[in-house]
């Protein structure tokens, strides 16, 4: 089974600080993914990547950055974090899509609170 | 533009059958999956749609036609533990190297005795 593994399951910051959130995956997968989830709202891309030190913007960037220095570590970064950031964020993996259905596999994710 | 829709929410009876519905608009088409999450856990992979029809998979069936854009998810013989979102997310055939999802905001079944 693919296991995808997040450093923290509860994690309480205060405004401005710089905030790393860590994700692990043990199945040598190329693709990894960051998303927050907000009621209402459903899943959204922070950022991906497709490779080690490849990283592309997902749909809400803002305030984030990834580091991807090994293949099986994906980290997410919040500068200088905010209170609007506080949410569930979930960290996914997968191999690329040319090699079947290739689902992604998440993390039981990190709810983040910024007081 | 992009977008996928389905229900906010839906109740159903233990022991009975139920179907999610979703809907899509995206510029590429390579693939649609359905996502079970439990409160308070990681989603979890249900089924995948590349074709045209039905995919059984013990209880859990789910259908696609892509020229309608138009997907569901039929649960039968409904357990109280199937309470749970159930998210639909599409794969963008642009996405090249990428399995880039795109989601919905997900529905949320609650089954009653």
């Amino acid at each position: 089974d693919v296991k995808v593994t997040q450093s923290s399951r509860y994690l309480v910051k205060r405004t401005g600080e710089k905030v790393f959130l860590e994700c692990v995956q043990d199945m040598d997968h190329e693709n990894m993914f960051w998303y927050r989830q907000d009621p209402g709202l459903g899943l959204r891309l922070i950022y991906f990547s497709y490779d080690v030190k490849m990283k592309e913007k997902g749909d809400i960037p803002e305030g984030y950055s990834v580091s991807r220095e090994k293949k099986e570590r994906f980290s997410l970064i919040l500068e200088s974090a905010s209170t609007n950031q506080t949410s569930m964020y979930l960290c996914a993996s997968s191999l690329p899509p040319g090699q079947g259905r290739q689902p992604q596999h998440f993390g039981d994710g990190t709810r983040l609170s910024i007081l | 533009g992009q977008n996928i829709d389905q229900p906010t929410e839906m109740t159903a009876t233990e022991g009975a059958i139920v179907q999610i519905n979703c809907t899509y608009q995206t510029s590429g088409f390579n693939g649609l999956f359905w996502y079970q999450q439990h409160a308070g856990e990681a989603p979890t992979f249900l089924s995948y749609n590349v074709l045209d029809g039905l995919e059984e998979k013990g209880r859990f069936s789910s259908f696609l036609s892509r020229s309608k854009g138009y997907s569901y998810l039929l649960l039968k013989e409904l357990q109280m533990k199937d309470s749970a979102s159930y998210l639909c997310a599409v794969r963008d055939r642009y996405g090249g190297a990428t399995n880039k999802l795109i989601f919905g905001t997900g529905t949320l079944l609650a089954v009653q005795p």
